[in-house]
């Protein structure tokens, strides 16, 4: 079985300051983690994703994510937070041993404050 | 231009009255799956195909039905609706379900009353 969790549903920073979202995941197999964006009324983008390959991802925007294997961990950062930053972000994972479902989160709403 | 297609954007309905959305994508992705998003829950799925008639139960299925007919269509069925499937609706394809970027439609928003 595998899970994924948001450990915070409501992120808030100033303009110009760095940000966290912090993710977690549990997954009996090699996992393929994934953040997307989703902006205010509209659908949802991919911010950046992990298959296997380096553990520092970079992904648009200024985002980039590490996974740590001996923590569970998947946080996405971002060294200098925009106003056009507000949305609603979603850690997801999936893997070859989930009979291909894909889990997301529950989702962190980043506020930006001026 | 790359993109999945949803119909009806909007749709109230009452409890009861079958209706179908459809979902439709134009880049011969095998993979497609649709989802709920209800506040603080974040996304979940509905069902998944991972091709032509092959289709598999997600994690929320009771109360809807699918079918993969065609490569790029994958519709939605509620036979029949109950206020409780009042939500936001995404679908959604990739090449496959594991390791690559998912496509997502613009969303339908259903109310059942």
């Amino acid at each position: 079985a595998q899970s994924v969790t948001q450990l915070d549903s409501h992120v808030s920073v100033s303009e110009g300051t760095p940000v966290l979202l912090r993710c977690n995941y549990s997954s009996s197999y090699s996992p393929s983690l994934f953040w997307y964006v989703q902006h205010p009324n509209k659908g949802l983008q991919l911010l950046l994703k992990y298959t296997s390959a380096a553990t520092l991802v970079k992904g648009i925007n200024g985002f980039e994510a590490e996974f740590k294997k001996s923590e569970t961990s998947f946080h996405l950062t971002k060294p200098s937070a925009h106003m056009s930053d507000a949305a609603e972000y979603f850690c997801v994972v999936t893997s070859y041993s989930s009979a291909s479902k894909i889990i997301f989160g529950s989702g962190t709403r980043l506020s930006i404050r001026p | 231009e790359a993109q999945v297609t949803q119909n009806p954007r909007y749709l109230i309905t009452v409890t009861g009255k079958k209706l179908t959305v459809t979902c439709s994508q134009n880049m011969n992705h095998e993979y497609m799956s649709w989802y709920r998003q209800d506040p603080g829950l974040g996304l979940r799925q509905i069902y998944y195909s991972m091709n032509v008639e092959v289709t598999d139960k997600g994690d929320v299925p009771e109360g809807y039905k699918v079918s993969r007919k065609e490569k790029r269509n994958f519709p939605l069925i509620l036979e029949s609706p109950s206020p409780n499937q009042t939500s936001l609706y995404f679908c959604a394809s990739s090449w496959t379900g594991q390791t690559d970027t998912q496509y997502f439609g613009p969303g339908t928003r259903l109310t059942v009353l």
